[in-house]
């Protein structure tokens, strides 16, 4: 059964870069049936997709903040990783990493979620 | 970029009666890339149906989901007490999902 587990500060500072991991089990990262992404949740509010990478390492973002995103992969830890520069409050959110099906696009497994507060 | 518009925001319901939620895109979308999650608090969302209709492994067939183009539906027959909660769908195209807004179904 794959499982997810996000990693990371809680607090990050206005302007500084949020930095999140995901450790991925019972898979391997660089399998062709494998997409990752990164999904945020504001507290109380709804989902939105921040990106994706395939196991080739081709990246996918969101167009509202593909100028401030880089996903990238370690496959020697069986991880992925997030970075989102130059935060402010407004990203404030719980951060889940996920599986995405690599055929229909749907996301099959999620991590339990990490709350990063961006505030000073 | 696919908007996702979901209505009602809100459904007020008893167990027992039927839930129809909505789920409109601002331009036609493959019926394969169409799914819909449901999220209660404190949890991460847990997936229901995929390709629209197809229920994912576990899920009860009192949910189904159903539509094409621009028009999806998820219905629950009948609700039990743990189908409260917040429903979402999400799309895929031009290598972007996106997800509407959610509706709530909570209890009357």
């Amino acid at each position: 059964q794959l499982q997810l587990q996000e990693s990371g500060p809680g607090l990050v500072k206005p302007s500084e870069t949020l930095s999140l991991t995901c450790t991925i089990s019972g898979g391997s990262l660089s399998t062709s049936t494998y997409y990752w992404g990164w999904i945020r949740q504001p507290p109380g509010k709804g989902l939105e997709w921040i990106g994706s990478i395939f196991y080739d390492g081709s990246t996918f973002y969101n167009p509202s903040l593909k100028s401030r995103v880089t996903i990238s992969v370690d496959t020697s830890k069986n991880q992925f990783s997030l970075k989102l520069r130059s935060v402010t409050a407004a990203d404030t959110a719980v951060h889940y990493c996920v599986h995405i099906h690599p055929r229909m696009y749907y996301v099959a497994h999620w991590g339990q979620g990490t709350l990063v507060t961006v505030s000073s | 970029e696919v908007v996702l518009t979901q209505f009602p925001g809100t459904l007020s319901l008893s167990p027992g009666e039927r839930a129809t939620l909505s789920c409109r895109a601002s331009q036609s979308v493959s019926s394969t890339y169409l799914a819909w999650y449901q999220q209660k608090p404190g949890q991460a969302p847990r997936l229901l149906i995929s390709g629209a209709s197809s229920r994912a492994t576990g899920i009860p067939d009192r949910f189904s989901g159903s539509g094409s183009g621009t028009d999806f539906t998820l219905t629950i027959s009948r609700l039990e007490p743990e189908d409260f909660a917040v429903y979402y769908c999400q799309q895929y195209s031009n290598s972007r999902l996106t997800f509407g807004g959610g509706t709530k179904v909570e209890i009357k």
